[in-house]
């Protein structure tokens, strides 16, 4: 079947421009993650929605970072007034728990690069 | 079927004593195993993370070590303090092809440190 897509697979932006990343989950997957990965670095976790409570947003880096997840399916990580360090590949991924245990499925990632 | 087990469930320790967390995964083919503390309603944060060729790996007060060939791995805590209490989540990767993977979480296990 048709695992985590996101779009666009790469985007160059100048400093100061808004960007909008697009993940399409698995379907049925209840929650949905955004991490971050910049070079070198393990996953860096930004903001997690789990059905229709409340997202967590801790991991969100600053107030330029938001995250939209309509309809409980699709979701949208905005970035505005984008800057050099926000340069990474942001990852996303849906989860299953099955018999309580969680397996994350990832999407190949957008590769964000500011100039 | 790709599994990680972690143990024990819970954990109750004094301020300034050491501990050993398990983890032990059936998740093949193996690409990395990463310890994350999760504090109660945030999202993860990475530890360590390690490689089929790494037996241990530092991080401050914590030490994971990885056995490949039992497919075991342990984190241990020295000299736990109070912001300590956690839980700790074992997360095994496996790539399944096409540049995509899956992460495999443990349930976790939840540790408390009472002064």
């Amino acid at each position: 079947g048709a695992g985590v897509s996101q779009s666009p697979s790469n985007k160059v932006t100048e400093k100061g421009k808004d960007v909008e990343l697009r993940c399409d989950p698995i379907s049925g997957h209840t929650a949905l993650y955004w991490y971050r990965q910049s070079l070198g670095q393990g996953l860096e976790f930004l903001i997690y929605f789990q059905g229709n409570s409340a997202p967590d947003k801790s991991g969100l880096p600053s107030d330029r970072f938001s995250a939209e997840r309509t309809g409980g399916s699709v979701s949208t990580l905005t970035i505005q007034r984008t800057q050099q360090e926000d340069s990474a590949v942001y990852l996303c991924a849906s989860s299953l728990v099955w018999q309580g245990q969680e397996t994350q499925y990832f999407g190949p990632g957008t590769r964000l690069l500011v100039l | 079927k790709n599994q990680v087990e972690q143990s024990p469930q819970s954990l109750i320790i004094l301020e300034g004593k050491n501990c050993t967390l398990q983890c032990n995964y059936t998740v093949s083919p193996f690409s990395n195993l990463r310890w994350y503390k999760q504090d109660t309603g945030r999202g993860p944060v990475s530890l360590t993370i390690m490689t089929f060729s790494e037996n241990t790996k530092s991080n401050g007060r914590y030490t994971a070590t990885l056995d490949a060939d039992t497919k075991q791995s342990s984190l241990h805590i020295t000299a736990s303090q109070l912001s300590d209490s956690a839980s700790y989540i074992c997360v095994v990767k496996r790539h399944s092809g096409a540049g995509s993977y899956q992460l495999t979480f443990g349930k976790g296990t939840k540790l408390s440190v009472i002064p």
